[in-house]
Formats: C-alpha cells, sequence, structure tokens
C-alpha cells in the first residue's frame, strides 16, 4: 500500500526546453503533495507544498515562474520545469500524504525520483 | 526553527555487526520522528516512525526509541547485512499533517562480507 509512482524515471533535455515530471498515488488520495530536489550525495530540499485544487506554496528561494506545480485531482500532481539550464539538472522526488484511515496519516510516502539531465 | 543532526558517514561494517546511526533534533512542541532509507538512485522509503516520546518504532530489524529527555532518535539494528547498505536519512515533521519534513543530512551504511 501507499504506492507513489513518477514518471519519467529519467529525462534529458535540451537547454531552453521545459520537461513536466508526474506525480501519482497509485492506491490512495493525497491530500497534501511535495515536491523535493536532492544534489548528488545531499540532503533532500523541500521546494514546494501543494494541496488538491490550490496554489501551491513555495519555499524561499524557490522561483515559482520556474518551476510550476499544478495539483489538478487527489492522485496527480505534476512539477515542470520551465526553460530548464543545466544548473537545474538534479533528481528530483516527490511525495504525498493522506488522511485515508488504511495507511498512516502525518507519513509522507515519497516517489522514485526523476533524474534530470539538462545539456 | 526546527533541525535534524545525524551522524556524519559513510559508516562501514562488516555483516552481522551492530549498527548504530546516530540522530537528535531540535524541535518546539511535540514532533514525530522518522527514518527513511534510499537505496541507490531510488526514492526515499519509510522505515519506522514514532510520534511521541518513549514510542519505539521498529522495522526489518532496525528500531529506534523517540527519546524526549535527549531529544534523540537513535537507529539501531541487531545484525546488519550487506542489502542494508543505502543513505539513511532522520527526520522530523510537527503533527497535524500538510506539514513539511525537516530532514537530517543522511548517513551513508556500507556493508561488507
Amino acid at each position: 500500500g501507499a504506492v507513489v509512482s513518477q514518471h519519467p524515471s529519467r529525462v534529458i533535455c535540451k537547454s531552453g526546453t521545459s520537461v513536466k515530471i508526474e506525480c501519482r498515488s497509485l492506491d490512495f488520495q493525497a491530500t497534501t503533495m511535495f515536491w523535493y530536489r536532492q544534489f548528488p550525495k545531499q540532503s533532500l530540499m523541500l521546494m514546494a507544498t501543494s494541496n488538491e485544487g490550490s496554489k501551491a506554496t513555495y519555499e524561499q528561494g524557490v522561483e515559482k515562474d520556474k518551476f510550476l506545480i499544478n495539483h489538478a485531482s487527489l492522485t496527480l500532481s505534476t512539477l515542470t520545469v520551465t526553460s530548464a539550464h543545466p544548473e537545474d539538472s538534479s533528481f528530483y522526488i516527490c511525495s504525498a500524504e493522506t488522511s485515508g484511515r488504511a495507511f498512516f496519516t502525518d507519513t509522507q510516502y515519497f516517489g522514485p525520483g526523476t533524474r534530470l539531465t539538462v545539456l | 526553527g526546527d533541525s535534524v543532526t545525524q551522524m556524519e558517514g559513510p559508516v562501514t561494517l562488516s555483516e552481522e555487526a551492530f549498527l548504530t546511526i546516530n540522530c537528535t533534533y531540535t524541535a518546539t512542541g511535540y514532533p514525530s520522528l522518522f527514518w527513511y532509507v534510499q537505496y541507490p538512485g531510488e526514492g526515499l522509503q519509510l522505515l519506522l516512525k514514532a510520534t511521541k516520546a518513549d514510542d519505539k518504532g521498529s522495522n526489518k530489524g532496525f528500531e529506534a526509541t523517540y527519546r524526549k529527555e535527549t531529544t534523540s532518535f537513535h537507529l539501531e539494528k541487531g545484525s546488519v547485512q550487506v542489502s542494508d547498505s543505502a543513505v539513511y536519512f532522520c527526520a522530523l515533521t510537527q503533527g497535524g499533517g500538510g506539514n513539511k519534513l525537516t530532514f537530517g543530512t543522511g548517513t551513508q551504511l556500507k556493508v561488507e562480507l
């Protein structure tokens, strides 16, 4: 239970293009989804928190216009990296939280991550 | 603000050795505490959690006890296996849901035959 998927798992794009990453909760409804970024051998950095149907809340220093987050349904959130540049290359991980009784509340379940490489 | 401090790695152990990864935290109120594990190239998996003082979380032979008096949540396993090699993250969240996780820097564990 509590499975979160991400697609794609790996993407390589040219500088200046936009890339969309999907995050899905497969067997539960996610009340809140989170997007993280992880640099090699470092911890996770929270980028933004999103609730279904409302605007995402971005962490300080994260550009809203560059990292567009859409949380259109209780099982899907997307992160779009617009006009990507090499410095945006990173491992992006989403997580989802649920209030459903079958799973732990107050616990984030993580996706497998998406490796973005911008050439 | 809240913070989590973990022992630096990498930690290298022989198979069947005893493991301790230290984790201490600074937080207001009564946070929930977690250990997550990350295998190479993958996302994080919840290993165990504890939501109140003196709770013990356990899973797959790992355990950690929420010690409010020492603000600690050390991870232990009696006998590690090569398959336990991964990065372990200690984290906390303030209760109520929808609240962000505060992570430690992660500790890499390498288990050798």
